[in-house]
């Protein structure tokens, strides 16, 4: 039972233009959300998080948007950078036992 | 070290051979969880172990799985009688228990069952 969906698996997008890797869930019991970012033989890196207080986080260029009466969060990238390239995980957990579900992971290509 | 560490980086093994996969967390992270990663697919949650509480073994895929934290710090994980559907990236992660900024993972150890 997939707790976290990604449901894209990969994304194409142009140099310079908004990323934006949607993800959703099912346990309304999830109260922060988080996103990484993994390259090839290494392990995921930390991006950047939201707990369910707030509807967006904002990073530099990365953004966060929860939507949690459509159990939707969105990351969104903008202005997309070659160095994007990346898969990217979505994630889940309560802060109370700190348990995190990922979900399966989009693959970006940042196209030149 | 400044990270979590994981060791050894990869493992090839005999099906049916037993391994020990380590992990080295950052110091004063209370929270370890082991993930892993099979080919093209996301990341399967394992274990989670959470100070002195009992750990969460609800991922683990089989009894051929177990895993042990010793004194809250270093964990092994270990696959007994291994598979070839065993065949993985396995990660760990450690964070603090306030439960925000997520794990930090380490580099994985890929696993491969021949």
């Amino acid at each position: 039972d997939q707790q976290v969906k990604q449901n894209s698996p990969s994304l194409s997008v142009q140099e310079g233009r908004i990323s934006i890797l949607n993800c959703d869930y099912t346990n309304s019991m999830f109260d922060y959300f988080l996103w990484y970012k993994k390259y090839p033989a290494e392990g995921p890196t930390f991006l950047i998080s939201i707990s369910s207080i707030k509807d967006k986080n904002e990073d530099g260029r990365f953004t966060v948007f929860l939507n949690k009466s459509a159990k939707h969060l969105s990351l969104h990238i903008v202005p997309s950078q070659p160095g994007d390239s990346a898969v990217y995980f979505c994630a889940a957990s309560q802060i109370r036992d700190d348990k995190i579900i990922f979900g399966k992971g989009t693959r970006l290509h940042i196209l030149p | 070290g400044a990270g979590v560490s994981q060791s050894p980086s990869n493992k090839v093994t005999e099906k049916g051979k037993d391994v020990e996969l380590r992990c080295d967390p950052i110091s004063g992270h209370t929270a370890l969880y082991w993930y892993r990663q099979s080919l093209g697919q996301g990341l399967e949650f394992l274990i989670y172990f959470q100070g002195n509480s009992a750990p969460d073994k609800s991922g683990l895929p089989s009894d051929r799985f177990s895993a042990e934290r010793t004194g809250g710090s270093v964990s092994t994980l270990t696959i007994q009688r291994t598979q070839q559907e065993d065949s993985a990236v396995y990660l760990c992660a450690s964070s603090k228990k306030e439960g925000t900024g997520g794990g930090l993972f380490g580099p994985g150890t890929r696993l491969t069952v021949t």
